[in-house]
C-alpha cells in the first residue's frame, strides 16, 4: 500500500514570498490533516478535512494560511505571505476516520 | 484532550527491554491512549493505542494502569532502529495533541 505522498520535500523562500505544499493521501482515506512541526516541538494540527469539508481549522492562521482539498482526495496548503516564524516541517496525515493517522515524510520550509 | 507528561529522554542498550512511561492524570473515561513515534527526518508513525486493557501488537506492548492515570509503552527488545521520539497522547483518534515526547537513545 502506498503511503502519504508530499511534495516538495524541501523549500527555501524569502519572507513575504508565497509557497504551496501538496499532499496525496492514502487511497480511500476520508480524513486528511495538515500539521506544523517547529524544530524541537511536537506536531501541531493546522487543519482537518473530512472528505472535502473542513472539520477543524481553529489553529490555522487564516490571515496568511489557506488550504483546500480538491474532490476529497489531494490537498494543498498555501502560505502567503510567509514570515520567518513559519520555518518548520509541514506534515500531512490521512486516516480512514476513527483509526490511526498515517503521516507523510513532510516538507521542510525555511524562510529567510 | 488529556494533558500527558513524559520524560524528556531515556537511554537503553540494544536488545534490552525499554519501558517508556506516560502520565495522563486528566484523561477522561472515553479518551484513548495513543503512542506514536518519530524517527529522524520522518513523519510520526503509529505504534499502538488502548482504552483500558493492556494491548500487544508486532511493534510494542501497552500497559495501562488500572486507574488509567498512567501507561507504559514496552519495547521488548530495543534495536538501533527504535531510536526515535516517542509521543504519548490522550484523546480521540481525530484530535491528536502532541507534546514534546521522550527521545529514546539506543546504544549498541
Amino acid at each position: 500500500e502506498a503511503g502519504v505522498a508530499q511534495s516538495p520535500r524541501y523549500k527555501i523562500i524569502e519572507k513575504r514570498q508565497s509557497v504551496a505544499f501538496w499532499c496525496n493521501p492514502i487511497s480511500g482515506h476520508a480524513t486528511l490533516y495538515w500539521y506544523q512541526q517547529i524544530l524541537g516541538q511536537g506536531p501541531k494540527l493546522l487543519i482537518q478535512f473530512q472528505n472535502n469539508g473542513v472539520v477543524d481549522d481553529s489553529q490555522l492562521p487564516k490571515d496568511r494560511f489557506s488550504a483546500e482539498r480538491l474532490k476529497g482526495v489531494d490537498s494543498t496548503l498555501k502560505i502567503q505571505p510567509a514570515k520567518l516564524e513559519d520555518s518548520a516541517v509541514y506534515l500531512c496525515a490521512s486516516s480512514p476516520t476513527l483509526y490511526e493517522q498515517y503521516f507523510g515524510p513532510g516538507t521542510r520550509l525555511t524562510v529567510t | 484532550d488529556a494533558k500527558t507528561t513524559q520524560p524528556n529522554s531515556m537511554e537503553s542498550n540494544e536488545e534490552e527491554p525499554v519501558h517508556l512511561p506516560c502520565n495522563h492524570s486528566t484523561i477522561s473515561g472515553t479518551d484513548y491512549i495513543h503512542w506514536y513515534r518519530q524517527l529522524p527526518s520522518q513523519g510520526p508513525e503509529y505504534v499502538i493505542h488502548g482504552l483500558t486493557s493492556n494491548v500487544n501488537n508486532r511493534m510494542a506492548s501497552l500497559a495501562i494502569a488500572e486507574d488509567r492515570k498512567s501507561s507504559t509503552l514496552i519495547l521488548h527488545r530495543a534495536t538501533l532502529r527504535d531510536a526515535a521520539v516517542y509521543y504519548c497522547l490522550g484523546g480521540g483518534f481525530q484530535k491528536l495533541v502532541f507534546g514534546t515526547g521522550t527521545r529514546l537513545l539506543v546504544s549498541p
